[in-house]
Parts: C-alpha cells; structure tokens; sequence
C-alpha cells in the first residue's frame, strides 16, 4: 500500500498570506491528524478528522483550521501567516480512531 | 494534564554496547504508549506499540504503571539505530498523540 502523501512539500509564503497543505491517507484509512513540528516546541497536535467530521482541536488559534473530505483526504489552512508558523506540518492517518498512527513526509513551510 | 518526558536530548553510545532511552509519562487513566522513530531524511515511523509487546529491530520496551515510565532498550546497539527517538503517548477514547521532545540517539563505530 502506498504511504501517507503531502503536497506541497516545500512552501514559502509572506507573511500575512495564507496557505492550504494537502494529505492524502493510506488507502482505507478514515482518519486523518495534523501535528505541527517546530525546534522550540517539538511535535504539537493541530487537530484530528474521521469520516469528515473534526473530533478533537489543539490549542492553536483560529487561524488554522482544517476539512476533511469524502475520501478522507485533508486539507489544512493557515490565514493570515505569522514568522511563527514556520514549521514542518505533519500529516498522520489511521485505520480508525483511535489507532495506530502513520504519517506522511510533512510540508516544510517557511514564512519570510 | 498529558506529558512525555524525555530527559535526555542527546545519547551517545558505541556500536554493541546496550542503550536504554528513557520515557516518562504522566496521564490520569490508561494510556497506550508508543516509540517513533526518524531516521536522517526520513517520515517518522513508528517503532513500537506497548500493547503489542513484541520486539522490533532489537528493541524493547516495557511500560512500568508504578512508576509512570516506558523505556526502550536494545541489548546491543548498531550504526545504523542512530535516529531521533519520539516516545508518544494517547488517550484512551482520541486519536491525539502526546510526543515528548524527543532523544537523539548516535551510535559510534
């Protein structure tokens, strides 16, 4: 089977942009989370999506937000980028929640 | 509150002496806990899983309720187990991972 895929996997942005970053889940798999990997903060969880449907939200701010579709690939938008949202973004899908998570290559973003 | 620990960032060891990376957790119910690994230019993958108490690449790891820990050891480490090494843990009812901030792990020739 074929792993977890991100595109893009490089972004650059300004800041004051936004951005939308795409996962597409192992094939069969309905769950979908996002984690945010950064030096200072380490691996931090954005948010979660099975069967389309946001289950549980990390403690970032409303500029970030998440969808999922009907064939469980995922989307994640950041609006109004900050120098601070610089990150690898992490994409991790599952069989179903809970369960055993695997991830993607992540989308390395840097905002200039 | 959720928290992984890992007390140490860096870790050096040389190739066949035995290494343990420490985990600790806290979490008021019952958790499961899990290892990731990176390897250079790699996705991170995961290791192992406590409930399935198997052994992978060599490596074990047993979760220890008594004393909040989940540690991983290899009797003998290799070059090629030089890797970032994330110990997770998850809630009972989400799917969230809890990640601490990781141990980087060298092993010398």
């Amino acid at each position: 089977k074929a792993g977890v895929t991100q595109t893009p996997r490089y972004l650059i942005k300004t800041r004051g942009q936004q951005v939308t970053l795409s996962c597409s889940p192992i094939s069969g798999h309905r769950s979908v989370s996002w984690y945010q990997q950064t030096p200072g903060q380490g691996l931090q969880f954005l948010f979660e999506y099975f069967s389309e449907t946001q289950r549980n939200k990390g403690n970032f701010p409303g500029r970030f937000s998440g969808r999922q579709f009907s064939n469980s690939r995922s989307e994640m938008n950041v609006s109004t980028l900050e120098l601070g949202d610089s990150a690898l973004y992490l994409c991790a899908s599952s069989l179903a929640s809970p369960d055993t998570q695997y991830f993607g290559p992540g989308t390395r973003l840097t905002v200039l | 509150a959720q928290r992984v620990t890992q007390p140490e960032k860096l870790l050096s060891v040389f190739k066949g002496a035995p290494v343990e990376l420490k985990c600790n957790y806290s979490y008021s119910g019952s958790p499961e806990l899990f290892w990731y690994v990176q390897y250079s230019r790699q996705r991170l993958q995961l290791l192992l899983r406590h409930i399935s108490r198997e052994s992978i690449k060599g490596f074990t790891a047993d979760l220890n309720k008594g004393e909040t820990s989940f540690h991983l050891k290899k009797p003998f480490a290799q070059e090629e187990d030089s890797a970032m090494y994330y110990c997770a843990l998850r809630g009972s009812t989400l799917g969230r991972l809890y990640f601490g901030r990781g141990t980087q792990l060298t092993v010398w020739p």
